[in-house]
């Protein structure tokens, strides 16, 4: 089944500052790779997705994403955060012919005004 | 479209009563999908459903868990009898197909005392 791993567990940034947050797969067929985040206290949302031709997807609120298949990596960035950028933001994977979408750990970012 | 509709949001009870979550999918979603969140172990897929037939129930933790789906609008996750260690949130999530992602509820938060 597939898996996947994300690095760092707490991220703490000041306003305007670069965001990646790293994400790594593991499963040798074709996926489908998704973003999403959880506010505090809400549930979660979509904010990207991949499933085929450019690789690097923009999805909302700035947020980008980019697939790179050598390295399993479906890593999520955005040029500049906010202070309403605070939330949990979890990767998931599901395999092409299989609905069973599973998540990592999730990454808490915390965005210092 | 109201989305994923779960209740109760919060439910404290005893250990060992019974305890009933609900779910209501977007209407047309052929998937429906029950997750676990704690800090300890993050989002776990419990099981999911696709045309209303359980298709993967091996992330259910034990014969005390069970779900049912008994028509396309309408899903429980029972718990009897109920322990601590269930103390979670619960989601319910759906989706027409995984290409699209899923569309999560707003959780329930289970306390068990």
């Amino acid at each position: 089944a597939q898996s996947v791993s994300q690095h760092n567990h707490h991220v703490i940034l000041s306003e305007a500052a670069s965001l990646e947050l790293g994400c790594n797969y593991s499963y040798g067929g074709t996926v489908n790779l998704f973003w999403y985040v959880q506010y505090p206290g809400q549930h979660l949302q979509l904010l990207l997705k991949y499933f085929s031709g450019d690789p690097l997807v923009k999805g909302i609120k700035g947020f980008e994403a980019e697939f790179i298949k050598s390295k399993f990596s479906f890593n999520l960035r955005k040029p500049s955060v906010q202070w309403s950028d605070t939330a949990e933001y979890f990767c998931a994977v599901n395999a092409w012919n299989n609905n069973d979408m599973r998540f990592g750990a999730g990454t808490r970012l915390t965005v210092k005004p | 479209d109201a989305g994923v509709i779960q209740s109760p949001r919060h439910e404290v009870t005893e250990m060992g009563q019974e305890v009933t979550l609900r779910c209501k999918p977007i209407s047309g979603h052929d998937y429906l999908f029950w997750y676990r969140q704690t800090m300890m172990r993050g989002l776990e897929l419990l099981i999911y459903f696709n045309n209303n037939v359980p298709i993967d129930d091996s992330g259910m933790p034990e014969d005390r868990f069970s779900a049912k789906m008994p028509n396309a609008s309408f899903s429980t996750l029972k718990i009897q009898p109920s322990e601590p260690r269930d103390s979670a949130v619960y989601f319910c999530a759906s989706t027409a197909d995984s290409l699209y992602g899923y569309t999560f509820g707003s959780g329930t938060r289970l306390t068990v005392v």
